[in-house]
């Protein structure tokens, strides 16, 4: 079955750096993929969606790749700010039919030190 | 802008009774979601609903779940006998379509505490 994965180690920058977080799938490609933004204790927030025509997406200092020959979507942030410390999940809509079921992947934490 | 409202925020119950999560989805969403999240692990996909029925749901969703949309504008998810391993947070999303071009909506969740 699909399986979505997301480096568990978190990641620690220094501000102003680019942060860049990986989610690699292991089986079909989706036709589209999105990515999250959770705070502890909140529910996520949706920040991008690329779709698997799309090589590339932006927006304001996010960036969003996907590359359905390697299973993988790449998710940066340029000039990243303190305030961009959350946890960031990529997400699939695992559906086998006409329903919609978005699965998430575990996360990965970034921190951002000033 | 619309957001999706969850009450109660926090829910301490004792096991076995039942509770019941409330949500306001956005008011021009048709389509309905329960997730949960246990301390410390991954966003889990419980139930997606629409036009009233079932649409999918995850094998975490047995015969002790079940939802609703009692009228217009709730969406409900009752467990009907909790348990020890029901501690988690729920959250509720909704969406426009129904595709995978869809971004969900989510609250910011019920803290259900089972002792």
């Amino acid at each position: 079955s699909q399986k979505i994965e997301q480096n568990s180690e978190a990641l620690n920058i220094q501000e102003g750096k680019t942060a860049t977080l990986t989610c690699n799938y292991t089986n079909y490609s989706p036709a589209y993929l999105q990515w999250y933004r959770q705070d502890p204790g909140r529910g996520p927030v949706f920040l991008l969606l690329i779709r698997e025509n799309e090589k590339e997406k932006r927006k304001e200092r996010l960036k969003v790749t996907f590359d359905t020959t390697l299973k993988q979507s790449l998710f940066h942030i340029t000039a990243s700010q303190p305030a961009d410390s959350a946890t960031y999940l990529c997400a699939l809509d695992m559906s086998m039919d006409s329903s919609y079921k978005l699965i998430f992947g575990s996360g990965t934490r970034l921190l951002v030190r000033p | 802008e619309p957001e999706v409202t969850q009450t109660p925020s926090h829910q301490v119950t004792q096991m076995g009774q039942e509770v019941i999560l409330r949500c306001v989805p956005i008011s021009n969403h048709l389509y309905f979601y329960w997730y949960r999240q246990i301390l410390g692990q991954k966003v889990e996909f419980l139930v997606s609903f629409y036009n009233n029925e079932i649409s999918e749901k995850s094998e975490i969703f047995d015969d002790q779940f079940s939802v609703e949309r009692p009228d217009g504008s709730n969406f409900t998810l009752k467990i009907r006998s909790t348990k020890l391993e029901d501690s988690a947070m729920y959250f509720c999303a909704s969406s426009e379509d129904r595709s995978g071009g869809s971004p969900l909506h989510f609250g910011n969740g019920t803290r259900l505490t089972v002792t």
